[in-house]
């Protein structure tokens, strides 16, 4: 089946300093990758996706880059503001699996002033 | 267009009760998903439904069910609640084109706390 790894948080951070969340993932059929952000006390909003091998997804200053070689969809960004703070969720769905998104355990994101 | 409204936001009931959750979709999105988050579990699926049909279920008991409208609009329903049934249910809507996916938007969710 389908499954997603994604690193353990709590990740802290300064700051302006430069964000990376590890995620990984196992699936059947073609699957399209997300990330999806928490805040406190509200759902899930997409942040962004990628449907193919090497599309990369960005908004709001953050990116990923689906490696279909690596299994990974890593997601980055340069410089993270005090409002990032949140919870990310790596995720997947694939063509074999109807309206069914494969979250990750999400990764905390705390960044200091 | 209106996000994806989830009604009630808060729930409290004892074991045993039943519950029903409501969940509205973006305007023309036909499919609904539902999941339970948990602090220990974190985000679990629950079911799917496109056209009034279920097309996916999640590893859930029968206690949980589910059923869509003609208009799209889903309702949940927990059964002889359990203690460990407490959980954020989180409904997302999609708009299914072609032969593929696209993202799913998700709701503010429906808190259910079980004494």
């Amino acid at each position: 089946g389908n499954s997603v790894t994604q690193m353990e948080g709590p990740v802290t951070l300064s700051e302006e300093a430069f964000l990376t969340i590890n995620c990984t993932y196992t699936a059947t059929g073609y699957p399209s990758l997300f990330w999806y952000v928490q805040y406190p006390g509200e759902g899930l909003q997409l942040l962004l996706k990628a449907t193919k091998a090497d599309d990369k997804g960005s908004n709001k200053g953050f990116e990923a880059t689906y490696r279909k070689e690596t299994t990974s969809f890593h997601l980055e960004k340069g410089s993270v503001q005090v409002s990032d703070s949140a919870v990310y969720f790596c995720a997947l769905t694939s063509t074999d699996s109807w309206g069914k998104l494969q979250f990750g355990a999400g990764t905390q994101v705390v960044v200091t002033p | 267009k209106a996000g994806v409204t989830q009604t009630p936001r808060y729930l409290i009931k004892t074991r045993g009760q039943q519950v029903t959750l409501s969940c509205s979709p973006i305007s023309g999105h036909r499919s609904v998903s539902w999941y339970q988050q948990t602090p220990g579990q974190g985000l679990q699926f629950l079911f799917e439904y496109f056209s009034e049909t279920q097309r996916n279920k999640g590893n859930f008991p029968g206690r949980f069910s589910g059923r869509q409208f003609s208009n799209s609009r889903s309702e949940m329903n927990v059964s002889t609640l359990e203690l460990g049934d407490s959980a954020l249910y989180l409904c997302a809507s999609s708009d299914i084109t072609g032969g593929g996916y696209n993202e799913q938007f998700f709701g503010p969710g429906t808190r259910l706390t079980v004494l």
